[in-house]
């Protein structure tokens, strides 16, 4: 039982480039979600999907971009990186009823 | 709207000293409230909950009550080991089952270093 998983764990990109975080959980959940946790700020929303088939914008969802495979799957994509996404990548999930949600272990990202 | 303040940090301690990591909360409703543990270079790791009012949660000797007339959630433990250096997330969670509003409210967590 892996709970969530993401990839990669390290990613370094060049300002303007394009990639696509994955975040897989095989406990059954119904919703999944994306963070970003930087210094001071704590973790901020970026996107979330309550269910299989719906996504929607979190607290910070400007230059990214998420898709809901299936059920177990939910990637976030970033269409032109910039040095303000330089940030550590977090993907949870969770099932209905506030049960609390269980995190990946991250991605950090560089955009030079 | 809904938001946690949690004390800020970071604290320093002595092992076996005793903890305290005050949280409030503002929210409508009756949210549920968690604790969340993040040691370092991994992601969180649930360490409590409580659903509603008077509820106490508890884990590894972590312990937190859901306190509905002064709108807290204080953790404390009673004596830390070095091993409890991380940094402490209090989060709310409010939601209704039939839409989608399934998000935690986290505040800016707080960092815990006990030294021997």
């Amino acid at each position: 039982n892996a709970g969530v998983t993401q990839t990669p764990k390290f990613q370094v990109l060049k300002t303007g480039q394009s990639m696509t975080l994955q975040c897989a959980q095989d406990m059954n959940h119904n919703s999944m979600y994306w963070y970003r946790q930087d210094p001071g700020m704590g973790l901020r929303l970026i996107y979330y999907s309550a269910s299989e088939g719906t996504t929607d914008k979190g607290e910070v969802p400007n230059g990214y971009n998420v898709s809901r495979l299936n059920k177990r799957e939910f990637s976030l994509r970033l269409e032109s990186a910039a040095p303000s996404q330089t940030s550590v990548y977090f993907c949870a999930s969770s099932d209905f009823g506030g049960g609390g949600q269980f995190f990946g272990p991250g991605t950090r990202l560089t955009v030079l | 709207g809904n938001s946690v303040t949690q004390m800020e940090g970071p604290v320093t301690l002595s092992e076996e000293a005793f903890l305290t990591i005050n949280c409030t909360y503002t929210a409508t409703g009756y949210p549920s409230l968690f604790w969340y543990v993040q040691y370092p270079g991994e992601g969180l790791q649930l360490l409590l909950k409580a659903t509603k009012a008077d509820d106490k949660g508890s884990n590894k000797g972590f312990e937190a009550t859901y306190r509905k007339e002064t709108t807290s959630f204080h953790l404390e433990k009673g004596s830390v080991q070095v091993s409890d250096s991380a940094v402490y997330f209090c989060a709310l969670f409010w939601g209704n089952s039939g839409g989608s509003n399934y998000k935690l409210t986290f505040g800016k967590g707080t960092l815990l270093t006990v030294n021997p």
